[in-house]
């Protein structure tokens, strides 16, 4: 069975630009998790799905950040006129309930020139 | 947000040496987990311990959980070269539509 993929596996953009990140996650589980990493650190929060639904935004860091679910399935974080504070590892996961053991994709490596 | 706070922050010893890794945390929670990483890309579940137990095993590993102390041990005996990677600790809050929250991880490295 598939696991959690991730897209793109790499991304380099300008400045500025607008990136849009996608999460596949595995066939009917119900929470998705968005994480950020920045070279050798931990895993920062940003937004958890349970459903279609976000019970917890509370980490995207500001407005020009969003995320969405659709179909209780694929999820898009979108990153709006990004900065170079934004380079890091973008990590999604995926859980059959909203408290138990996470699945990981291997993450998309975002670098803003 | 981060919760928990691993300690120490890295580790190296020899193969055949036992690795404690520590984990504290500030909330009342469901459960604690316990993942490895390699190379930092995806992460790997190792072990979930619930708030109403105090210890379990995997193989080689072996978790506990002190909730008055709010805080919680990764054992990994007899190290392998391979167990080389960064371990972290997430727990989840005891509130429902809480996410998975995780520390800042220990790195360790063990070698030959």
């Amino acid at each position: 069975g598939a696991g959690v993929s991730q897209s793109p596996s790499n991304k380099v953009t300008e400045k500025g630009k607008d990136v849009e990140l996608r999460c596949d996650p595995i066939s009917g589980h119900t929470a998705l998790y968005w994480y950020r990493q920045s070279l050798g650190q931990g895993l920062e929060f940003l937004i958890y799905f349970q459903g279609n639904s976000a019970p917890d935004k509370s980490g995207l860091p500001s407005d020009r950040f969003s995320a969405e679910r659709t179909g209780g399935s694929v999820s898009t974080l979108t990153i709006q006129r990004t900065q170079q504070e934004d380079s890091a590892v973008y990590l999604c996961a995926s859980s059959p309930q909203g408290q138990g053991k996470a699945f990981f994709g291997q993450g998309t490596r975002l670098t803003v020139v | 947000s981060q919760q928990g706070e691993e300690d120490p922050q890295a580790l190296s010893i020899q193969e055949g040496e036992n690795a404690t890794m520590n984990c504290s945390y500030k909330t009342s929670i469901n459960n604690l987990q316990w993942y490895r990483q390699n190379s930092g890309r995806g992460l790997v579940h190792l072990i979930l311990i619930r708030s109403n137990e105090r210890e379990k095993h995997s193989g080689r590993l072996r978790v506990t959980l002190d909730t008055s102390k709010k805080s919680s041990s990764l054992l990994i005996t007899a190290s392998r070269a391979a167990d080389t990677a960064s371990y972290f600790c997430a727990t989840v809050d005891d509130q429902a539509g809480t996410a998975l929250i995780f520390g800042k991880g220990t790195t360790l490295s063990v070698s030959s």
